[in-house]
């Protein structure tokens, strides 16, 4: 199994606190992503990375930010937290996304309640 | 508006049943991949199909890829329980997104 570890893996909060998840791979893979997963959307991309402090915006990026200090961790904030980010949040990462692309490996996933 | 329609969202089956899932859409694609997902896990990589036409094998799961390479198919022979999960597409977007389809859950009843 690809070394990825997803902090916390469950979370209740309420409505207007920050929350910070936490990805950290042991893989030294390049490339790391944030998804969201909801009954009916599949899984829908927040944020990427493709590089230590090289991120951009997925499908869903409003109301999240994230941040890649070190090659081995990728952090997705919520400022402001809202019931419509309750969710399922999974970290993935790739060696060589792009043409032919390589497999994406995740993480156990992220369980977050906003009350 | 989704990049990936997949159908059908839901298919609950009998043990021994054949059944197909689909990915569907309006763009072209190098490459489209397909995950299986089970309960309280993250999707785990089955196949990826690169070439228009191509079919590929898994045991009972046969994977193929559209000519047009816009669409792709899982068809899956004498499903058996452990075939339970969401299976998903996806393909790679710009350089170095990886984008999904919407799902499809199926159920195998022993």
């Amino acid at each position: 199994d690809a070394g990825i570890t997803q902090s916390p893996r469950h979370k209740v909060t309420e409505t207007g606190t920050p929350v910070t998840l936490r990805c950290h791979q042991t893989e030294n893979h390049r490339y790391m992503y944030w998804y969201r997963q909801d009954p009916g959307h599949g899984l829908r991309l927040i944020h990427y990375s493709y590089g230590v402090k090289d991120t951009d915006k997925g499908e869903v990026s409003d109301g999240y930010s994230v941040s890649r200090s070190k090659t081995e961790d990728f952090l997705l904030t919520l400022e402001s937290a809202t019931s419509s980010q309750t969710s399922v949040y999974f970290c993935a990462i790739s060696e060589r996304p792009g043409q032919g692309a390589g497999e994406l490996f995740f993480g156990e996933g992220s369980r977050l309640t906003v009350l | 508006t989704q990049l990936l329609e997949q159908s059908p969202q839901f298919l609950s089956i009998q043990e021994g049943e054949n059944l197909t899932v689909y990915c569907n859409s309006s763009s072209v694609f190098s490459s489209l991949q397909w995950y299986r997902q089970e309960p309280g896990e993250g999707p785990v990589l089955l196949v990826t199909v690169v070439t228009g036409g191509e079919v590929k094998k898994l045991k009972r799961l046969t994977f193929q890829f559209g000519d047009a390479r816009k669409d792709s198919s899982l068809h899956i022979t004498a499903a058996q329980p452990g075939d339970t999960g969401l299976y998903l597409c996806a393909v790679t977007s710009g350089t170095y997104k990886y984008i999904f389809g919407t799902g499809t859950r199926l159920k195998v009843l022993a």
